[in-house]
């Protein structure tokens, strides 16, 4: 119930491509959905997040596509840099516990 | 500057030894949290405090103790009985709980068993 299961595992993209990156989950109460980015050997930095009330987000490059009754939302990077190169988590949480649960994340790698 | 402090970066520890990972917030968080990573994988929670005083166990919690007796401060202990120590720890805090607030990442402390 806790789980949060995120594909692909890797990614290689070309620059200037879109890069999805897609999470789905099982517990119908977390209600609070960001996504990470993480450079090797330094912590998570949050990128976006989202709540349930909305069906997406965009912040510049980066949108959440959220559906709540699939229980999936995913992270689409637009015209994708080689210094978006990183690791990227999906995370969620809800009220009773605001500690976060996280993917397996996916390693994004965007090629010149 | 505001943020959350790890230390130290990198530790070796001996087999049965308890080894103390420090994480310090000036960010006047009310919650802390704890994380193990592994290669590839995601991040796992170990221990998560919500108050001074008050801290439960996450998924991973056996072999793991911790203590938080300052708002500032989460120290991680990782004792004798973890049987496979070897990871990246990350420590993280967030403001007032019950609500969707922003969860900030240290930047880790790997340690090693030699």
């Amino acid at each position: 119930q806790q789980q949060v299961k995120q594909s692909p595992q890797s990614l290689i993209v070309q620059k200037g491509g879109i890069s999805i990156i897609n999470c789905a989950y099982e517990n119908t109460a977390f209600d609070y959905f960001p996504w990470y980015q993480q450079f090797p050997g330094k912590g998570p930095a949050l990128l976006i997040a989202i709540r349930p009330d909305v069906s997406e987000k965009k912040e510049g490059r980066f949108t959440i596509s959220f559906n709540k009754s699939a229980k999936q939302f995913s992270l689409h990077i637009m015209d994708s840099q080689p210094g978006d190169s990183a690791t990227y988590f999906c995370a969620a949480s809800w009220t009773g516990r605001r500690a976060l649960t996280f993917g397996s994340g996916t390693r994004l790698q965007v090629q010149p | 500057d505001g943020g959350i402090t790890q230390s130290p970066k990198y530790l070796f520890r001996k087999e049965g030894q308890n080894v103390t990972l420090s994480c310090e917030q000036n960010l006047n968080h009310d919650a802390m949290y704890w994380y193990r990573q592994d290669p590839g994988q995601g991040l796992r929670l170990i221990y998560y405090s919500q108050i001074v005083n008050d801290f439960q166990k996450g998924d991973i919690a056996e072999g793991y103790s911790v203590s938080r007796e300052k708002k500032e401060s989460f120290p991680l202990t990782v004792t004798s009985a973890q049987k496979n120590p070897t990871a990246f720890y990350l420590c993280a805090s967030s403001g007032r709980t019950g609500t969707n607030t922003e969860a900030f990442f240290g930047q880790g402390t790997r340690l090693t068993v030699v």
